[in-house]
């Protein structure tokens, strides 16, 4: 089993959609979950990330862990073209390691 | 004002040559690493060093070897290239030992093609 899996997508939704994407991960040493978007050749740019389990919540994104289900989820409402991108997910554990990602998810946001 | 750099963005280059691709960040970061996206995206780590010490090595060919004069830079030189090196490669950084709870910096990539 790969340390952090991601359904690839694509995933194309119309503009002001509520959209979910998702990680899951089996090392429970994890404690760290980070978020990055990556768009069209660039490079990835970190944008939130949140500790243990719970929600965290920045703007119209919201990243919310369950660690008993080692499962990472990102939502983004009222989602704008502007974010049309690649998410990533990189559940991180310890200073000295260097981050692990998912594949990522392609995601697309029609006007 | 580019905080991380590499050089060159592109690079097409015949099978069996020999390549360098360099970074190099404004930044004042202690860790510098280098990953390689696939055709499919997946972002894996290769290299890592903290102020000029090489402290992650991934399951990389000896092929790849990488070259810190000092800890802005961080430089990639591949030998004997092969069809399956075609792919991005990423140089980024982040501040203190390697803490990616900073967040890494990543540079814009450089595209390398092999023929």
């Amino acid at each position: 089993q790969k340390e952090v899996e991601q359904d690839p997508g694509p995933l194309s939704v119309p503009e002001g959609a509520i959209v979910s994407l998702n990680c899951t991960y089996s090392n429970s040493a994890f404690q760290y979950f980070m978020w990055y978007r990556q768009y069209s050749r660039k490079g990835p740019e970190l944008l939130m990330y949140t500790y243990s389990s719970g929600n965290k919540e920045d703007g119209r994104f919201t990243a919310q862990v369950d660690k008993s289900s080692k499962y990472i989820s990102l939502f983004i409402r009222d989602s704008q073209p502007s974010d049309s991108a690649t998410y990533l997910c990189a559940p991180y554990n310890q200073a000295g390691t260097a981050l692990i990602f998912g594949k990522g998810t392609t995601l697309s946001v029609s006007s | 004002d580019t905080a991380v750099s590499q050089t060159p963005k592109y690079l097409v280059t015949q099978m069996g040559n020999d390549k360098s691709i360099k970074c190099e960040q404004n930044l004042g970061h202690d860790t510098m690493y280098w990953y390689k996206q696939d055709s499919k995206k997946f972002l894996k780590i290769m290299f890592s060093y903290n102020n000029k010490e090489l402290i992650i090595n991934e399951t990389v060919p000896n092929r790849f070897s990488p070259k810190s004069p000092d800890k802005a830079h961080l430089n990639l030189h591949i030998n004997s290239l092969e069809l399956g090196d075609s792919a991005v490669y990423f140089c980024a950084s982040s501040q203190g030992t390697g803490d990616g709870l900073d967040g890494y910096t990543f540079g814009s990539g450089t595209r390398l093609t092999v023929v």
